[in-house]
């Protein structure tokens, strides 16, 4: 079955910039989306097809794929940005969530 | 407003079944995909199913092949999720989304708890 690993955790100072990895088998072939979740709240997408951001997502929030490695990138990090993160592909009819990380601004 | 309302979680025992509902408004219902998300006690993002926009197909994760029924419909914009010989590793609160993995999940309901225990 197809797997997308993520790194359990990152830390980022106040302003910094945040990288957050998520590597499959060909990912790069196909498309990755992002989710912010925060504690006790439903996820919410932050990019879906590589880079798209959705309405109302800061700019701050960037998105690339290429090769095995899907990234999310977050540029000048808030605090209001610690939560949990999550990558999501497809494999042919299987869809699948990477593992999440944790993102601590501090 | 886009509005996804999960409803029919609860307790129940191993080898139960139950009946997930997601009443869906403010979009047109029949234009997209729809998937059920589960995330476990403390544990992550769990991709449970997904059902085309017209309903002629549906995917499932290998752990609920045969076990849970997903359907949707249209008359009502209603999605359902039916789940028998439920198991203890099924506990999680389920989400009902809009999408899928190809055009992301850009809706997501608040989550319907599901406890298996005897």
């Amino acid at each position: 079955s197809y797997e997308l690993t993520q790194p359990p955790s990152v830390s980022v100072s106040p302003g910094q910039t945040a990288y957050i990895t998520c590597s499959g088998d060909e990912l790069g072939d196909k498309f990755a989306s992002w989710y912010q979740q925060k504690p006790g709240q439903s996820p919410v997408l932050v990019i879906y097809q590589d880079a798209k951001r959705p309405s109302g997502i800061p700019e701050r929030f960037s998105g690339s794929n290429s090769g095995t490695t899907a990234a999310l990138t977050i540029s000048g990090t808030q605090t209001m940005d610690e939560a949990d993160y999550y990558c999501q592909t497809w494999d042919r009819t299987t869809e699948v969530f990477g593992g999440g990380t944790k993102l601590t601004v501090l | 407003e886009v509005q996804l309302v999960e409803s029919g979680g609860g307790l129940v025992q191993p080898g139960g079944s139950l009946r997930l509902s997601c009443a869906a408004s403010g979009f047109t219902f029949g234009d997209y995909y729809m998937t059920w998300v589960r995330q476990a006690p403390g544990r992550g993002l769990e991709w449970v199913a997904t059902i085309k926009h017209d309903g002629s197909e549906r995917y499932y994760v290998d752990s609920v092949k045969g076990r849970f029924t997903l359907s949707r419909d249209h008359a009502t914009n209603s999605l359902f999720l039916h789940m028998d010989s439920l198991r203890v590793d099924d506990t999680a609160v389920y989400y009902c989304g809009r999408g899928s993995a190809a055009s992301g999940i850009d809706h997501w309901g608040h989550g319907a708890r599901v406890t298996v225990s005897s």
